[in-house]
């Protein structure tokens, strides 16, 4: 079973920011949050991960909660195209439990 | 384009013939995965491959049988299939490292993956 929680949908206006939340108060100490995002009827295409720091590269910023049970996936300037299903994603870095589960992910429509 | 290409694109099959589906990727991974996407359903594990050894079986029908003849290649064989298995089948990629403190942190590449119907 996925270990996140997101909302089912979410939209947002075209050049505006889209904040996209997710819970996993579950998470362990080895555990890494992962957004990966899907346009429709192709390949999930990674975004960003992090541990317990904020990070940032050329798609996304992701903000990580100080206790670690949240986190929020930030598009800067939301295009058209961005229009897609977010999913966050838990995964360990233990090898014998390692595997990257999706959940539902959040459907996120970009408007003009 | 990712890295990451699975042939065909498209496919329809009949119950009773048997088809492969074909996922080769050019990054040097050492780990490759099959996932099944039915319609408005999450993404599901299906088989997982390190260092060319099925390490992961969740729980799949015995009439989806992978291969992985090497690091670069994943197969995935299909006999006497079902409607209910019509999907996106969808391989992926990964550098997985056996042992050291950053064992997850390598991010998985897929593919545009095969859309499967079964008639």
């Amino acid at each position: 079973d996925a270990k996140t929680t997101q909302p089912p949908s979410m939209d947002c206006a075209e050049g505006r920011a889209a904040n996209l939340p997710c819970n996993h108060s579950t998470i362990s100490g080895n555990e890494y949050v992962y957004w990966y995002r899907q346009i429709h009827s192709q390949g999930p295409q990674y975004i960003i991960h992090g541990l317990k720091n904020n990070e940032t590269n050329e798609m996304a910023s992701l903000i990580i909660t100080e206790d670690r049970k949240s986190s929020t996936l930030i598009l800067p300037h939301a295009t058209l195209r961005d229009t897609a299903v977010y999913y966050c994603i838990v995964r360990a870095y233990d090898y014998n439990t390692d595997k990257l589960i999706f959940g539902t992910g959040t459907r996120l429509q970009v408007f003009p | 384009e990712t890295g990451v290409t699975q042939t065909p694109r498209h496919l329809v099959m009949g119950m009773t013939n048997k088809k492969s589906l074909k996922c080769e990727q050019h990054l040097g991974h050492n780990a490759m995965y099959w996932y099944k996407q039915s319609a408005k359903k999450p993404l599901e594990l299906m088989f997982v491959y390190n260092f060319k050894e099925q390490t992961e079986n969740n729980s799949v029908p015995s009439r989806f049988s992978p291969e992985c003849p090497n690091s670069s290649h994943l197969f995935l064989h299909l006999h006497t299939l079902q409607p209910e298995d019509s999907a996106l089948y969808l391989c992926a990629s990964s550098q997985e490292k056996r042992g050291g403190f950053d064992r997850a942190n390598t991010e998985a590449f897929f593919g545009q993956g095969t859309r499967l119907t079964v008639v």
